[in-house]
């Protein structure tokens, strides 16, 4: 089975300045994906970056980082230069890439962390 | 990105009544898609997977006459809530995984669905 865990409900930043969110995760399938989604009050669900598990290096998208520790289970997310337009609820997920898995394909997803960010 | 569809936006129906809510990937095929229901400022909790020309898969829980799922073809997945209760109303997302890409799956805007 498997599990993510965001343990920050909420996070607060300020306007340009750099906030990271945590996710870990647990998992016994030795090839996974790891996904960040961002959730605006809209309700759609906007794609952010992957890291797979095999992947050497941490995954960049823009301002968009992931800082992936295999050893220690976690797939924080961090985002540089905070905008207001980057206040919403955040997602970490994770799949498993095991094809013929009972999981394969299925996207677990933690339990959120609402950012908001002050001017 | 690729683009997922749904509709309805939004609907409202009265209780005893079916819903029928569309799932579409636009510019791509999807063999699986999969339906997400989602309550106010929590989690998205997978109901079942639905793959092209076969059964859904439900999850645990999830009751399968309630929540029929049909997948007709590689563009489209439809989610039918029958015989709504208020308890059924909640937020329902679609999710389309592209065909050979594990890592891309593009969800759809979401319907959100209240029933009186």
């Amino acid at each position: 089975a498997q599990k993510i865990t965001q343990t920050q409900p909420g996070m607060f930043v300020q306007e340009k300045e750099a906030v990271t969110l945590d996710c870990t995760y647990d998992t016994s399938d030795p090839s996974y994906g790891l996904f960040w989604y961002k959730q605006p009050s809209s309700g759609e669900m906007i794609f952010l970056i992957y890291q797979g598990s095999y992947d050497q290096q941490n995954a960049t998208e823009g301002r968009y980082s992931l800082n992936f520790q295999k050893a220690r289970k976690s797939a924080n997310l961090v985002i540089s230069a905070s905008q207001l337009g980057d206040s919403a609820m955040y997602f970490c997920a994770m799949r498993s890439l095991l094809t013929g898995g009972t999981s394969y394909g299925k996207l677990t997803f933690g339990q959120g962390t609402i950012l908001t960010v002050h001017p | 990105g690729a683009v997922v569809s749904q509709h309805p936006s939004r609907v409202i129906c009265k209780s005893g009544t079916s819903v029928k809510i569309e799932c579409r990937s636009l510019d791509f095929q999807a063999t699986t898609m999969f339906w997400y229901r989602q309550f106010p400022k929590k989690s998205l909790m997978l109901m079942a997977t639905s793959n092209e020309g076969s059964k859904a898969t439900y999850e645990q829980g999830v009751e399968k006459d309630k929540f029929l799922i049909n997948h007709a073809s590689l563009t489209l997945s439809t989610l039918t809530v029958t015989s709504a209760h208020p308890e059924d109303s909640s937020f329902y997302i679609c999710s389309a995984r592209v065909i050979d890409r594990a890592y891309e799956q593009y969800f759809g805007p979401g319907t959100r669905l209240t029933v009186t």
